[in-house]
């Protein structure tokens, strides 16, 4: 079954904790995303990548760190530097190219404890 | 700035009722423009995009340059279009999109 797994759906985190939100796709595609989503705030992105082992920061990338080493994989470390991570965190993945239309997972929401 | 705004948090119509989302966007340039829905309990997933000029599940949105818009409309509300639904634009030369605030439609019987 084709698709984008987010891992896990929900996760807690301590103060000063780093806490990794795994993604991973099985569609083949080379380009891949983060958001964050808060109420009333739409989408925001974090970090994306058009290929494996290269990413770009988005517009809310400070606190946050990325890899993608593997074509499938996509992992979000959320760092303690974050000073407000509580949120639903997205991902998701496309073909490369201007008018592909993105594939989201369901998402993982993170708490401070 | 590249930016995309949705006036309109929520929006109620009766079944039956024409339905119109905004979406207003800030561009210089050649705008690649989509509309993304939430259904309850699911995925974001795409609905249409302007370049293929295309209808989904009766939803049309045509892109106005002069008025830097594209709406999305649709003549008859079902209750089943109750949703969240997101304009995206994607500038040039890149895949990422920059997502409006939403809309949730609420389609009553």
């Amino acid at each position: 079954d084709g698709g984008i797994t987010q891992s896990p759906k929900y996760l807690f985190r301590k103060e000063g904790q780093n806490v990794t939100l795994s993604c991973e796709q099985n569609l083949n595609h080379d380009a891949m995303y983060w958001y964050r989503q808060d109420p009333g705030q739409g989408l925001r992105l974090i970090y994306y990548s058009q290929i494996v082992n290269d990413f770009q920061k988005g517009d809310i990338a400070e606190g946050y760190s990325v890899s993608r080493e593997k074509k499938e994989s996509f992992p979000l470390t959320v760092t303690s530097a974050q000073k407000n991570p509580t949120a639903f965190y997205l991902c998701a993945s496309s073909i490369s190219g201007r008018s592909q239309p993105q594939h989201f997972g369901d998402g993982t929401r993170l708490s401070i404890l | 700035a590249q930016r995309v705004t949705q006036p309109e948090k929520l929006l109620s119509v009766f079944k039956g009722a024409p339905v119109e989302l905004k979406c207003n966007y800030s561009y210089s340039g050649s705008p690649e423009l989509f509309w993304y829905v939430q259904y309850s309990r699911q995925r974001l997933q795409l609905l249409l995009r302007h370049i293929s000029r295309e209808s989904i599940k009766g939803f049309t949105a045509d892109l106005n340059k002069g008025e830097t818009s594209f709406h999305l409309k649709k003549p008859f509300a079902q209750e089943e279009d109750s949703a969240m639904y997101y304009c995206a634009l994607s500038p040039y030369n890149t895949d990422k999109l920059i997502f409006g605030t939403g809309t949730r439609l609420q389609v009553f019987p």
